[in-house]
C-alpha cells in the first residue's frame, strides 16, 4: 500500500521559516494537500492541489511538490502556527495521510 | 455557512455494531463527494471511506473493508457509516469530511470537517 512519510517534529523560532516534508513514491505525479490540526480541534485544510491556499488561509503558508517530495513551508512562523500537520494524497481510489509532523514554535 | 455535525458515537463491545450519522448544511450536499476519516487517541489521521455525490462510487480502506459501510441520503442531506464487527482497533474519533464537487479529480482535499464523534470499542 502507498505510504507518505513525514518527520515526527520540526522546531522553529518565531518569525523564521518552517519547512515540513512529505515523502512518497512518485508523489510529484499526484496532487498533495496539507492539513493543520491543533489540540482538541478538527483538521483544517491549508494547501490543496500542491500549491493552492483555501480562502482564509494566510499567505505565509505555501506548498510545492516534485519528484518524491511535497513540502509545506510556513514563512514568518507565528505562535498560532504551533500544531500537527498532515500531508495527504490519493492513490488508486485510496486517500492516504502522512504520518504527521508536530511543529513547535520555540 | 458550511456545517457538518456527526452523531451516533459511543461505547460498544467488541463484535458489536454502531451507526454514525453526519448532518450537512450550508451547501448543496448532493453535489459533493463525502468521506469518513478517523483518528485513534493520540494517533494520526486515517482515511476510512469515500462516497461519490450520487452514491454510485464507494471506496474503503483495507482495514475496514467488509465491516464498515458508507451511504448517503441526499434528500436528507445526510452521510452515514454503518459499523459492524467492531474491534478494539476501531476506537477513534470519526470525522465526516467534505470532498470535491462532483466530477472532481481527487485533487482538492477535504475542505470542511465536522467536530467528530468518539467511538470506543471495549468490553
Amino acid at each position: 500500500s502507498y505510504e507518505l512519510t513525514q518527520p515526527p517534529s520540526v522546531s522553529v523560532s518565531p518569525g523564521q521559516t518552517a519547512s515540513i516534508t512529505c515523502s512518497g513514491d512518485k508523489l510529484g505525479d499526484k496532487f498533495a494537500c496539507w492539513y493543520q490540526q491543533k489540540p482538541g480541534q478538527s483538521p483544517v485544510l491549508v494547501i490543496f492541489q500542491d500549491t493552492k491556499r483555501p480562502s482564509g488561509i494566510p499567505e505565509r503558508f505555501s506548498g510545492s511538490n516534485s519528484g518524491n517530495t511535497a513540502t509545506l513551508t510556513i514563512s514568518g512562523t507565528q505562535a498560532m502556527d504551533e500544531a500537527d500537520y498532515y500531508c495527504q494524497a490519493w492513490d488508486r481510489s485510496t486517500a492516504v495521510f502522512g504520518t504527521g509532523t508536530k511543529v513547535t514554535v520555540l | 455557512e458550511v456545517q457538518l455535525v456527526e452523531s451516533g458515537g459511543g461505547l460498544v463491545q467488541p463484535g458489536g455494531s454502531l451507526r454514525l450519522s453526519c448532518a450537512a448544511s450550508g451547501f448543496t450536499f448532493s453535489s459533493y463527494e463525502m468521506n469518513w476519516v478517523r483518528q485513534a487517541p493520540g494517533k494520526g489521521l486515517e482515511w476510512v471511506s469515500y462516497i461519490s455525490s450520487s452514491g454510485n462510487s464507494i471506496y474503503y480502506a483495507d482495514s475496514v473493508k467488509g465491516r464498515l459501510t458508507i451511504s448517503r441520503d441526499n434528500a436528507k442531506n445526510s452521510l452515514y457509516l454503518q459499523m459492524n464487527s467492531l474491534r478494539a482497533e476501531d476506537t477513534a474519533v470519526y470525522y465526516c469530511a467534505r470532498g470535491e464537487p462532483q466530477g472532481g479529480s481527487f485533487s482538492q482535499g477535504f475542505d470542511f470537517w465536522g467536530q467528530g464523534t468518539l467511538v470506543t470499542v471495549s468490553s
